[in-house]
């Protein structure tokens, strides 16, 4: 089965940049999406179709997607992007939607 | 506005069986296809299954085949999934979420989730 591989963590001080990597095999072949959750909360949609944002994601948040790893690129950091962040594939091989592991964002 | 509220979820022993229920509103829901995702506590998220609009293409996760069964009913406006066999580890938050695409895509909104507990 597909697997996407996340960092479990990444701390970052207020006001710079946290890069977050999605590793699974040829990613670059597939659509890669972002979502951020914020504890207690439901996700959200961050980044669709590799670097597309849906409307009220703030221009801070992008991603890309080549060979083998997916990033998603939060730029000056604020408090409130504190929240795990969830890569998101749909294995057209196997038919099966597949999420990385999370990555628990902390703002230092 | 587009609403997805989960119920349905509770105290089940091991052994048993659950219905969830997700009811849609703000939206046209018999053109989109629909998702069940679970959290369990502490952890990361996992897929369990999809549906599409008219529900003649279903899919489900490897774990969950055979014990989870995803059904809608486009005229009441609500996608269901009924559990069977439950066992401790499946003790996890249970969100529905549509698909944005004619076939499995990206998920767009999500509901708040209905808790399920697995224990005796």
């Amino acid at each position: 089965s597909y697997v996407l591989t996340q960092p479990p963590s990444v701390s970052v001080a207020p006001g710079k940049t946290a890069s977050i990597t999605c590793a699974g095999n040829n990613i670059g072949t597939k659509s890669v999406h972002w979502y951020q959750q914020r504890p207690g909360q439901a996700p959200v949609l961050l980044i669709y179709y590799d670097s597309d944002r849906p409307s009220g994601i703030p221009e801070r948040f992008s991603g890309s997607s080549s060979g083998n790893t997916a990033t998603l690129t939060i730029s000056r950091v604020e408090a409130g992007d504190e929240a795990d962040y969830y890569c998101h594939v749909w294995d057209s091989s196997s038919n099966h939607y597949v999420f990385g592991t999370g990555t628990k964002v902390t703002v230092l | 506005e587009v609403q997805l509220v989960e119920s349905g979820g509770g105290l089940v022993q091991p052994g048993g069986s659950l219905r969830l229920s997700c009811a849609a509103s703000g939206f046209t829901f018999s053109n989109f296809g629909m998702n069940w995702v679970r959290q369990a506590p502490g952890k990361g998220l996992e897929w369990l299954s999809y549906i599409n609009k008219r529900s003649d293409t279903i899919y489900y996760a490897d774990s969950f085949k055979g014990r989870f069964t995803i059904s809608r009913d486009n005229a009441k406006n609500s996608l269901y999934l009924q559990m069977s066999g439950l066992r401790a580890e499946d003790t996890a938050v249970y969100y529905c979420a549509r698909d944005e695409g004619p076939v499995p895509t990206i998920f767009g909104p999500w509901g708040q989730g209905t808790t399920v507990t697995v224990s005796s």
